[in-house]
């Protein structure tokens, strides 16, 4: 069975520049999440979606952060303009359904610097 | 909101002596568990889960977990530790707080297994 797939791996902007991040989760999931993970910190939720609807995204800055999962598959995380402050990992993770939370299958992430 | 301390930054252990992690809890209700453990590069990985029944858990790669509800405490533990152990580990409780199942994880324990 594939994992999560996720990239880049590692991407390097300048401040106010844009990115955008790519993930592809484990087939058949139906719950997707997007994490952010910085240096000596948890993973942080930033945004949840159940098939291409938003569950919780209580916690994304939306005034830079956008994220969608158009066809219930695959996903894109979008900064826009970035901040030094989200230098951090990006992770992505997926699990069968929302009742199956606790049981998340996780990428690699994606490494973010912004200089 | 519920949440989970993980008291130490750097757990370090000598190869086969017994390892423990911390993490105690914080919720109202009865609590979620979970660990998972983060390689270098890697996505985190579900190790096990306390949802109810028997206090000791047991999961992955010989890894156990000891529920104590009178201490609120969740700790991780394995008899005897190898080399390969040698990775970030979390502690996260499932957060109903805001009508969601999110996980809420600490900030994480990196282990060092001495060889």
């Amino acid at each position: 069975e594939a994992g999560v797939a996720q990239s880049p791996r590692y991407k390097i902007i300048e401040k106010r520049q844009s990115v955008a991040f790519w993930c592809n989760p484990i087939s058949g999931h139906a719950t997707l999440y997007w994490y952010q993970q910085i240096l000596g910190q948890g993973p942080k939720l930033l945004i949840q979606f159940q098939n291409n609807g938003v569950v919780d995204d209580s916690q994304l800055p939306k005034d830079r952060f956008s994220a969608e999962r158009l066809k219930g598959v695959d996903s894109t995380l979008k900064i826009q303009p970035a901040k030094l402050e989200d230098s951090a990992v990006y992770l992505c993770a997926s699990s069968l359904n929302r009742d199956r939370s606790y049981e998340q299958y996780f990428g690699p992430g994606t490494r973010l610097t912004v200089t | 909101a519920q949440s989970v301390a993980q008291p130490e930054d750097q757990v370090n252990v000598a190869e086969g002596n017994p390892l423990t992690v911390k993490c105690t809890y914080s919720v109202s209700g009865n609590p979620y568990l979970f660990w998972y453990v983060q390689y270098p590069n890697r996505g985190l990985q579900f190790l096990l889960k306390y949802i109810t029944g028997d206090n000791l858990v047991k999961g992955s790669y010989g890894f156990e977990a000891e529920f104590n509800k009178s201490q609120t405490s969740f700790h991780l533990k394995k008899p005897s530790a190898l080399v390969s152990d040698s990775a970030l580990y979390f502690c996260a409780v499932r957060d109903s707080s805001y009508g969601n199942n999110r996980l809420a994880f600490g900030k994480g324990n990196q282990v060092v297994v001495i060889p």
